[in-house]
């Protein structure tokens, strides 16, 4: 099946340093990403709609300023939190869905693990 | 309003038996498109089942069945032959609108049990 590759796996920062999470599709184009949240125990918050070539869309409630989304090719979205504060440490999770066809489930990365400390 | 709903937080099941998760969805879009998703703790949403709007027939996918029953908009999760890796998380989730966005639900712990 397709692969969605998320980097890093983990990362623990400072408060209020900014830290860069990558979410490729190794076989296959993709001209939409989703960018997730998901808290402990809890379910899969969707934060913003990654475009290639164009603004993401962002869910309500969801900072754009603190969350940069940037799809710059047909199979790279990045996701930088600006800025971290501990109340950002959460699991971060991208999917991917292939161009061609809009209509098959979305492929998941592994998730990145931040922690802000 | 909650666009997919899981009243079960957790479940447990004996191993080989079969385990029903419940899911209902709400959404006026004709067109959309239900799935189940299994997180086990490592993190990774691994896809099970699809089961498209105008599907007439349940989807199946090995041990795994979708019960959708479309007037009363639930597509419940039947697994079969429990095993001891089947314990995770399992999250169900619909795609819809224009932006063909996924929402999911809270999400059902299951727990087999040897």
């Amino acid at each position: 099946g397709a692969v969605v590759s998320q980097h890093p796996s983990w990362v623990i920062c400072k408060s209020g340093t900014s830290v860069k999470i990558e979410c490729r599709s190794l076989d296959f184009q993709a001209t939409t990403m989703f960018w997730y949240r998901q808290f402990p125990k809890q379910s899969l918050m969707l934060m913003a709609t990654s475009n290639e070539g164009s603004k993401a869309t962002y869910e309500q409630g969801v900072e754009k300023d603190k969350f940069l989304i940037n799809h710059a090719s047909l199979t790279l979205s990045t996701l930088t939190v600006t800025s971290a504060h501990p109340e950002d440490s959460s699991f971060y999770i991208c999917s991917a869905r292939p161009r061609e066809d809009m209509n098959t489930e979305a492929f998941f990365g592994q998730g990145t693990r931040l922690t802000v400390v | 309003a909650q666009k997919i709903t899981q009243t079960q937080p957790g479940m447990f099941v004996q191993e080989k038996e079969a385990v029903t998760l419940d899911c209902t969805y709400d959404t006026s879009d004709p067109s959309y498109g239900l799935f189940w998703y299994k997180q086990p703790s490592s993190g990774e949403m691994i896809f099970l089942i699809y089961q498209g709007s105008y599907d007439q027939q349940n989807a199946t996918e090995g041990r795994y069945s979708l019960n959708f029953q479309k007037a009363r908009k639930s597509a419940n999760l039947v697994i079969s032959a429990s095993q001891l890796g089947d314990s995770a998380m399992y999250f169900c989730a619909m795609r819809e609108g224009p932006g063909n966005q996924f929402y999911f639900g809270t999400g059902t712990s299951l727990t087999v049990i040897p």
